[in-house]
């Protein structure tokens, strides 16, 4: 069973920095593209990165450009993105995504709240 | 960036009806277009991928039709399960985007 497991969300300080991770376990995870998505309270679905499957290829939205940084290890099964400088605009449940033609599977999510 | 046109933003419908949800892409995509559907308090969950393929363990009632710039979403019968929020994506490049969401509401 494919599962994605977000952590390392909270409450933070506008310009403070936060590190999310996603374990994966149920398939072979270095042989998929991964994504993050975001959703701001009582908003819909904006993508925010992905990265390819041996991290040499990565995309960001503008929003997040500069500031965001994904990453993954594919010898711990897990997915990072670094946040930096954030904004009370960045604060939504951050979803883990797997893709295959598109977004298949998805994590739980984790809320990430920046207010000071 | 790719604009994802979605309509109707809301509707109301009855257990049993016929309901039709369209994304209007504002360039040609292909068909690299998924449908997903997400509940309050809970992830997405994708129904139908490259714009007419039934996710697996999906109940058939749901289907996906279009290409290029038209897509379509149908429930051919509205069960009360069915109640929820659904978005289109298109994954034809970055950055990806998302309609804006139609809430189906019970009548």
């Amino acid at each position: 069973e494919v599962q994605l497991v977000e952590s390392g969300g909270g409450i933070v300080q506008p310009g403070g920095s936060l590190r999310l991770s996603c374990a994966a376990s149920g398939f072979t995870f270095s042989s998929y593209w991964m994504h993050w998505v975001r959703q701001a309270p009582g908003k819909g679905l904006v993508w925010v990165s992905r990265i390819d499957t041996d991290v040499t290829q990565t995309n960001y939205a503008d929003s997040v450009k500069g500031r965001f940084t994904i990453s993954r290890d594919n010898a711990k099964n897990t997915l990072y993105l670094q946040m930096n400088n954030l904004r009370a605009e960045d604060t939504a449940v951050y979803y883990c995504v797997r893709g295959l033609w598109g977004c298949d599977y998805w994590g739980q999510g984790i809320l990430v709240t920046v207010s000071s | 960036d790719i604009q994802m046109t979605q309509s109707p933003s809301s509707l109301s419908a009855s257990v049993g009806d016929r309901v039709t949800i369209t994304c209007r892409a504002s360039q040609g995509i292909r068909n690299d277009l998924g449908w997903y559907q997400q509940k309050p308090g809970k992830a997405p969950k994708r129904l139908i991928y490259v714009a007419s393929s039934l996710q697996s363990g999906v109940p058939s009632r749901f289907s996906g039709s279009g290409s290029g710039t038209e897509f379509t979403l149908t429930i051919s019968t509205l069960q009360p399960e069915d109640f929820a929020t659904y978005y289109c994506l298109q994954h034809n490049s970055y950055p990806w985007t998302f309609g804006q969401g139609t809430k189906v509401e019970i009548k």
